[in-house]
């Protein structure tokens, strides 16, 4: 069964620094995978989606990088603002299954 | 209105209660979701239509009860819940292909749904 996992739960970063966030999965049979920004109380925001067969996407200061033979993604936000605080989601889709998500990293920028 | 909608985003209820909950979406897909999001819990996916036909059911307890009677409406009926039962109810929607190697989800704001 496929697990994904995310670490750390939360990170604080001061304003206009670069940060990654991370994103483990255990099976590397993937159609695709799926980074969302949560904001406290709210529903998901989709940011970006990988292909299996891409390396990586980029979607204005976020970029999303995939690695399926390590089991691995990263989100890399540049030059971090205050509103890009929130909590940040990857899921899996695995073949024949629904999308599986990590418990996510709850990102806080400091003014 | 655009995307996906829930209503009503706040809803509580006593263990008695019967509720519904609601979710359009004006995106023309083909497939909708309700998915259950606890405190520190990964998201929970509760029931899956394709075509208004129930494809999953996620060992789901009888006292929610999933209705779809078009494709772009989807509802969860209520009744009898436990206060473990409070939570973030998320509707998601997306179109699905024969592939099915590309779908991307989209999310309504969602229902915080407390049980007393």
């Amino acid at each position: 069964k496929q697990e994904v996992t995310q670490i750390p739960a939360a990170l604080s970063v001061p304003e206009g620094e670069n940060l990654v966030l991370n994103c483990s999965f255990t099976d590397s049979a993937i159609y695709n995978l799926q980074w969302f920004r949560q904001d406290p109380g709210k529903g998901l925001t989709s940011l970006l989606l990988i292909q299996s067969s891409q390396r990586e996407q980029t979607s204005g200061r976020l970029n999303a990088s995939l690695d399926k033979s390590s089991g691995r993604s990263t989100l890399y936000i540049a030059a971090s603002q205050p509103g890009d605080s929130a909590t940040y989601l990857c899921a899996v889709h695995p073949p024949n299954e629904k999308l599986t998500f990590g418990t996510g990293t709850r990102l806080t920028i400091i003014p | 209105e655009t995307g996906v909608t829930q209503t009503p985003r706040h809803l509580v209820m006593g263990m008695t209660n019967k509720k519904s909950l609601k979710c359009e979406q004006h995106l023309g897909h083909n497939a909708m979701y309700w998915y259950k999001q606890s405190a520190k819990k990964p998201l929970e996916l509760m029931f899956v239509y394709n075509f208004k036909e129930q494809t999953e059911n996620n060992s789901v307890p009888s006292r929610f009860s999933p209705e779809c009677p078009n494709s772009s409406h989807l509802f969860l009926h209520l009744h009898t819940l436990q206060p473990e039962d409070s939570a973030l109810y998320l509707c998601a929607s997306s179109q699905e292909s024969g592939s099915t190697s590309s779908y991307e989800q989209y999310f309504g704001p969602g229902t915080r749904l407390t049980v007393t």
